[in-house]
């Protein structure tokens, strides 16, 4: 079981450069969660999907985008990296049942210069 | 706005003590509470949840926790820890009818062998 899977797995920008991080899951889950994760700071959402098609705005949704074509697959695009931006990215996943937990990405570390 | 509170950031403890992480959490309606954990290098896992029946919650690897609601806590324990447990632990809440999860600032825990 792959559950889901985050690509790339370690990325290092140049502020003002772009790219978008894939998060895959199998477990046909409906929700899906992008998360950064910063030192001391918890993780904080940044973005959600609670069905294909549909995208919203977590607690730090600025500098980022979402898109969630497919079922299985949601993409966090940043469009011009900030130094801000350097992080831990976690997605995760769920059926959106309030008490079904989380299931988490092995997450990507991105470093922008 | 919900938030969620780990009053303690660093927890250093020998082999075989005992273990207690406290969470708090401010809403006053139904919760449903859930703590993670984070081994080194790894991503967030299950180690227990909460959402109804009965307030004392066994999880995985020992560790147990607490609803006690008029307290709005959920605090996790283990009464004798290994070595093995070094790792940081996220206590998170949802509410009402949402899936999103709002997460503690963590408390990693360094077990000296």
């Amino acid at each position: 079981n792959a559950g889901v899977t985050q690509t790339p797995k370690f990325r290092v920008l140049k502020t003002g450069q772009s790219m978008t991080l894939l998060c895959a899951q199998d477990m046909n889950h409906e929700y899906m969660y992008w998360y950064r994760q910063d030192p001391g700071m918890g993780l904080r959402l940044i973005h959600y999907s609670v069905g294909e098609g549909t995208t919203a705005k977590g607690e730090v949704p600025d500098g980022y985008n979402v898109s969630r074509l497919k079922k299985q697959n949601f993409l966090l695009g940043l469009e011009s990296a900030a130094p801000s931006q350097t992080s831990v990215y976690f997605c995760a996943s769920n059926t959106g049942t309030v008490n079904q937990p989380q299931h988490f990405g092995d997450g990507t570390r991105l470093s922008i210069l | 706005a919900q938030s969620v509170s780990q009053h303690n950031h660093h927890v250093i403890l020998s082999e075989a003590a005992s273990l207690e992480l406290g969470c708090n959490y401010s809403y006053g309606g139904t919760v449903n509470l859930f703590w993670y954990v984070q081994y080194p290098g790894q991503h967030l896992q299950l180690l227990l949840k909460y959402f109804s029946g009965d307030p004392l919650v066994k999880g995985i690897k020992g560790f147990e926790a607490e609803f006690i609601k008029s307290k709005f806590s959920f605090n996790l324990r283990k009464p004798s820890v290994q070595w093995s447990d070094t790792a940081e632990y996220f206590c998170a809440v949802n509410v009402g009818s949402q899936g999103n999860l709002i997460f503690g600032k963590g408390t990693k825990l360094s077990v000296k062998p």
